[in-house]
């Protein structure tokens, strides 16, 4: 079936600094969602995906679908403590007509201030 | 107030014993899902509810069941609780807005199986 591989699995960064995650994916994902989950939280949406080559930004956050719609990816500017938490990807199962998302494993993101 | 909200946030239970984690959401969505979430393992799906009369298993729905009352409510239940039960368990909502989805998280619950 579908999967989707995230990584790094976890950053340990220095305030400041530039975060560059990745998703991919062997089979093609016509949508690519990022979520963030913060510490004791649900995860909320950050950035949705809906064409191939698409490059979106939300404030620091940017995101692009890869072009072979087999990938995605997430950078973050200039990262602040509040920038901890789970980053995941997650995309439509596309088999059947029951649209459930697949979801990532996570890339858990430390800044230290 | 918060648009999807999960009771209790915090359970501690035995071995054999049943217990029900209930999910409310006012968002008007017809899709509902119970999601466990394992450190290193992200998000499964256990089961999920297109609408009220529809019910579906997800990945690891075994040692659970389900129970949708309502529109606006969808409830877990362990009929008798193991320890490898314990996990953080999410509900989530969504709709399809002009053919796309974007699921909305409860806050949680988390469960200790002794």
């Amino acid at each position: 079936g579908q999967q989707l591989n995230q990584s790094p699995q976890s950053m340990f960064i220095q305030e400041g600094e530039d975060v560059s995650m990745n998703c991919t994916s062997s089979s093609i994902f016509n949508t690519w969602l990022w979520y963030k989950q913060d510490p004791g939280e649900g995860p909320v949406l950050l950035i949705a995906l809906y064409k191939a080559g698409e490059l979106t930004s939300n404030g620091r956050l940017t995101a692009q679908f890869g072009i072979t719609r087999k990938d995605s990816f997430l950078n973050i500017s200039a990262s602040i403590p509040s920038d901890v938490g789970i980053y995941f990807c997650a995309g439509p199962n596309n088999a059947g007509n029951n649209r459930k998302l697949i979801w990532g494993l996570g890339t858990s993101l430390a800044v230290n201030p | 107030d918060a648009d999807v909200t999960q009771t209790p946030r915090n359970r501690i239970t035995k071995t054999g014993k049943r217990i029900m984690l209930e999910c409310s959401q006012t968002k008007g969505h017809d899709r509902m899902y119970w999601y466990r979430q394992d450190p290193g393992l992200g998000l499964r799906l256990i089961y999920y509810s297109f609408d009220v009369k529809d019910i579906n298993k997800g990945e690891i729905s075994d040692g659970y069941s389900v129970s949708r009352q309502a529109q606006a409510k969808f409830s877990l239940s362990l009929e008798s609780a193991i320890p490898n039960q314990t996990a953080l368990y999410f509900c989530a909502t969504s709709d399809l807005q002009a053919g796309q989805e974007t699921q909305y998280f409860g806050p949680g619950t988390r469960l200790l199986v002794l």
